[in-house]
């Protein structure tokens, strides 16, 4: 079966521009995730839905940094006004219901803002 | 606030020797604990998990033990091979937040 595709793989944006990433979980899972990995560093959580429900958004840097997932299915992870900082990989997560806790991850979006 | 530390890395082994990687956390209560694996040009792929303590987590031939009183889950395996060249990462997750709590990763290169 699929697993979780992320789009585009690579952006390169200038600073001050708009971005929009793209993640499309696992067919039925309701959890999805996102987060940011800096170069030579661990994966660092930004956001967690439920659903189409933002449950927790406490990881998000900045009010630049938008999520949403409007049908509970695809979710779009947006960055206004980009800045050097949010140069990162960005990972995207799903996990079905229940207690396992696994989360399946897709393969991220290199992020470059020159 | 939670943690986790990992020995830096690269950790250079030949084919067949023991590996051990460390991981330490910080945490209050009782986190599950996971070691996530990525091998080159690949996502994060979950290797093993622990949810409470003493349980041992086991796949692939590496198992890591979750010791509450060191607060350690530290990653064994007794013979690697090439094919495990990759970067191990250790991650926590509290009861009731699903969000992980990665270390930095440790880059294992295994050499014929």
């Amino acid at each position: 079966g699929a697993g979780v595709s992320q789009s585009p793989r690579y952006k390169v944006a200038k600073r001050g521009q708009d971005v929009a990433l793209r993640c499309d979980p696992i067919s039925g899972h309701v959890s999805l995730f996102w987060y940011q990995q800096a170069l030579g560093q661990g994966p660092e959580f930004l956001t967690y839905f439920q659903n189409e429900a933002q449950l927790d958004k406490s990881g998000l840097p900045s009010d630049r940094f938008f999520a949403e997932r409007p049908e509970g299915s695809v979710s779009t992870l947006k960055i206004q006004r980009t800045q050097q900082e949010d140069s990162a990989v960005y990972l995207c997560a799903s996990s079905s219901a229940g207690g396992s806790y696994e989360q399946y991850f897709g393969p991220g979006t290199r992020l470059t803002v020159t | 606030g939670d943690s986790v530390t990992q020995m830096e890395g690269p950790v250079t082994l030949s084919e067949e020797a023991f590996l051990t990687i460390n991981c330490t956390y910080t945490a209050t209560g009782y986190p599950s604990l996971f070691w996530y694996v990525q091998y080159p040009g690949e996502g994060l792929q979950l290797l093993l998990k622990a949810t409470k303590a003493d349980d041992k987590g086991s796949n692939k031939g590496f198992e890591a033990t979750y010791r509450k009183e060191t607060t350690s889950f530290h990653l064994e395996k007794g013979s690697v091979q090439v094919s495990d060249s990759a970067v191990y990462f250790c991650a926590l997750s509290k009861t009731g937040r699903r969000a992980l709590t990665f270390g930095s990763g440790t880059r294992l290169q295994v050499q014929p």
